[in-house]
């Protein structure tokens, strides 16, 4: 069972350049979210989606795009990068749906390393 | 709006000696906590979570954690320290669909 996968681990980009994170989950869980997580600030939430066809800014969604493309699947989208979004990219589902008490079980992928020169 | 302060960055323990790693809160509404830990070059792992039963909540790998509403902590203790347990370890705060993680608590074992 893969649970969480996301592709690349790693990935070095020059400033300006795009790239996409991918993720896919085999739990069916209804919701999907991309957090970075950056020394000494803990993991802070991009952007998430609650259910296909949905998707919610976070905390910190400047910079990013994202796109629910079936239940399985959540990709995070840089259209031009820069230095400040050199970080670790994290994927996580959960069974919550909207309307529901979120109970808070994540399951992780094992992140994405991003460096932007 | 809900937070959350870990208040050590950084703790270290000597292997068999207890741990004890602080989280503090603050939020709008009833909440659930959760405690997560990250292994080097890994993803994060629920450890435990309160979701307003028990105040005294067991998780796994021998790790608890008491929530006290009058305090506003959920400190995670563990009896006896492993060298498997140096790792990362995040403290959440969640009020119904946000989710707010801490800035993380290093812990280190020493042999």
């Amino acid at each position: 069972n893969a649970g969480v996968t996301q592709t690349p681990k790693f990935q070095v980009l020059k400033t300006g350049q795009s790239m996409t994170l991918q993720c896919a989950q085999d739990m069916n869980h209804n919701s999907m979210y991309w957090y970075r997580q950056d020394p000494g600030m803990g993991l802070r939430l991009i952007y998430y989606s609650a259910s296909e066809g949905t998707t919610d800014k976070g905390e910190v969604p400047n910079g990013y795009n994202v796109s629910r493309l079936n239940k399985r699947e959540f990709s995070l989208r840089l259209e031009s990068a820069a230095p400040s979004q050199t970080s670790v990219y994290f994927c996580a589902s959960s069974p919550w749906s909207r309307g529901e008490s979120n109970t808070g079980e994540l399951f992780f992928g094992e992140g994405s390393r991003l460096t932007v020169l | 709006a809900q937070s959350v302060t870990q208040l050590d960055s950084h703790v270290s323990v000597s292997e068999g000696t207890p741990v004890l790693l602080r989280c503090n809160y603050s939020s709008s509404y009833s909440p659930s906590l959760f405690w997560y830990v990250q292994h080097p070059n890994k993803g994060l792992q629920l450890l435990l979570k309160y979701t307003s039963a028990a105040t005294l909540v067991k998780g796994i790998n021998g790790f608890e954690a008491e929530f006290k509403k009058s305090e506003t902590s959920f400190h995670l203790t563990k009896p006896s320290a492993h060298m498997s347990d140096a790792a990362e370890y995040f403290c959440v705060v969640s009020d119904y669909s946000n989710m707010r993680f801490g800035a993380g608590t290093r812990l280190t074992v020493k042999p």
